[in-house]
């Protein structure tokens, strides 16, 4: 079945360690990809996006991801963590020019003072 | 800018009842979908609305529906409400396909 993987359902760092969180897809064609973050109590947000160009795409807050098509790979990376990126990570896909999102499980992302 | 904006935020309903939740997209954003969040199955996209027309539909059965009217905001419904059907329902909006997506802060559903 076609689907979005998150390798990590928990990831546990100390402040400034770099962060990197595998997401996957198994969809053919043409795909938008994009990272949403969700701090406790508060809605999904967009970190990031790609739909086209540059493969590396920076979003905010210091985090960017890489595109590797060969790969079907989508992967979030921080260089410096910091305890207010708590939260959960998820990586989702659309298709050509839909707008159904299909998501990952989620990373629980814990940063330790 | 007001963002997306759902409602009731909580609701509590015994099962075989039905519920009616509400979205209002962002302003100018035609696009409207519906996401039902559960902490075994994650996120699962229902349906998407695009102009008043739904424009794709996830595996969810027919007790699930949703509209759109002519001014973007949507509502889905769920009949027939069973325990599974607990949930927070999140509603997203897009300016049109192929733009990012904006979500609200969720309808949390009790059905008991």
């Amino acid at each position: 079945a076609q689907s979005v993987s998150q390798h990590n359902h928990h990831v546990i760092l100390s402040e400034a360690a770099s962060l990197e969180l595998g997401c996957n897809y198994s969809y053919g064609g043409t795909v938008n990809l994009f990272w949403y973050v969700q701090y406790p109590g508060q809605h999904l947000q967009l970190l990031l996006k790609y739909f086209s160009g540059d493969p590396l795409v920076k979003g905010i807050k210091g985090f960017e991801a890489e595109f590797i098509k060969s790969k079907f790979s989508f992967n979030l990376r921080k260089p410096s963590v910091q305890w207010s990126d708590t939260a959960e990570y998820f990586c989702a896909v659309t298709r050509g020019g839909n707008n159904d999102m299909r998501f990952g499980a989620g990373t629980r992302l814990t940063v330790k003072p | 800018k007001a963002g997306v904006t759902q409602t009731p935020r909580y609701l509590i309903k015994t099962r075989g009842q039905q519920v009616t939740l509400s979205c209002s997209p962002i302003s100018g954003h035609r696009s409207v979908s519906w996401y039902q969040q559960t902490p075994g199955q994650g996120l699962q996209f229902l349906f998407e609305y695009f102009s008043e027309t739904q424009r794709n539909k996830g595996n969810f059965p027919g007790r699930f529906s949703g509209r759109q009217f002519s001014n973007s905001r949507s509502e889905m419904n769920v009949s027939t409400l069973e325990l599974g059907d607990s949930a927070l329902y999140l509603c997203a909006s897009s300016l049109t396909w192929r733009t990012e997506a904006f979500f609200g802060q969720g309808t949390r559903l009790t059905v008991v």
